[in-house]
């Protein structure tokens, strides 16, 4: 089984739908993020989140919500979606590593295997 | 804002040539990991380097940490057809302060002719 799991794998919509994107981990790690993958763009960072307690937004956090229900489940969503926002969406987790000179480091991202959302 | 720019987009090679993809950011980082994505995949953790001017190897993958920090490369030496795919470099700036936020680069697809 995946560590990191993501529902549903590929969603086909509507303009103006709620849709939600699930994910969860069985990695014990406090950290998971919501990155968008669009061809040519890389991943940009939506939304991320040290502890249950915590959220952040990223680079790109406008028109999307996330909701971090536990340490293992992190969900984003989009309230009302519109066809930019057809991309592949990852979810990911990552350990603490250290501190160094002040910087906290990311360690290494663990991704799921991805949310393909299309909206018409 | 900050930026992680990859150069080239695309490289072709044949198998058995080399190849090598730039980073380059807008700003210093402390640490930069590099990813490599199987088509239809997903990003799949290849290294970190986190000291100026640092080189990693792992067999024909030699990855590079620029003295300023602010610039990486990976270079594969004799591609083979299980090289292809995308592989991304992904930097996490540095302020002088905490920063928490790990920037990817653009990519650099690969695909390697038989």
């Amino acid at each position: 089984d995946a560590d990191v799991t993501q529902t549903p794998r590929n969603r086909i919509t509507k303009t103006g739908k709620r849709i939600m994107l699930e994910c969860s981990q069985t990695k014990g790690h406090d950290r998971m993020y919501w990155y968008r993958q669009d061809p040519g763009l890389g991943l940009r960072l939506i939304y991320y989140s040290f502890d249950v307690k915590d959220i952040n937004k990223g680079e790109i956090s406008d028109g999307y919500s996330v909701s971090r229900q536990a340490q293992a489940k992190f969900s984003l969503s989009l309230e009302s979606a519109i066809p930019n926002q057809t991309a592949l969406y990852f979810c990911a987790t990552s350990d603490f590593v250290g501190q160094e000179r002040g910087t906290f480091n990311t360690g290494e991202l663990f991704f799921g295997e991805g949310s393909r959302l299309t909206v018409l | 804002g900050q930026q992680v720019m990859q150069i080239p987009q695309y490289q072709h090679v044949q198998e058995g040539e080399d190849f090598t993809t730039y980073c380059n950011s807008s700003t210093t980082l402390s640490n930069i990991q590099w990813y490599k994505q199987r088509p239809g995949g997903h990003p799949v953790f290849l290294i970190q380097l986190v000291k100026s001017g640092e080189v990693k190897k792992q067999k024909r993958l030699t990855f590079q940490f620029g003295e300023a920090k602010k610039n990486s490369s990976l270079h594969i030496t004799a591609t083979q057809t299980t090289d292809v795919g995308t592989y991304f470099c992904a930097g996490q700036p540095f302020y002088g302060g905490a920063t928490n936020k790990l920037i990817f680069g653009t990519g650099t697809l690969l695909a390697v002719q038989p």
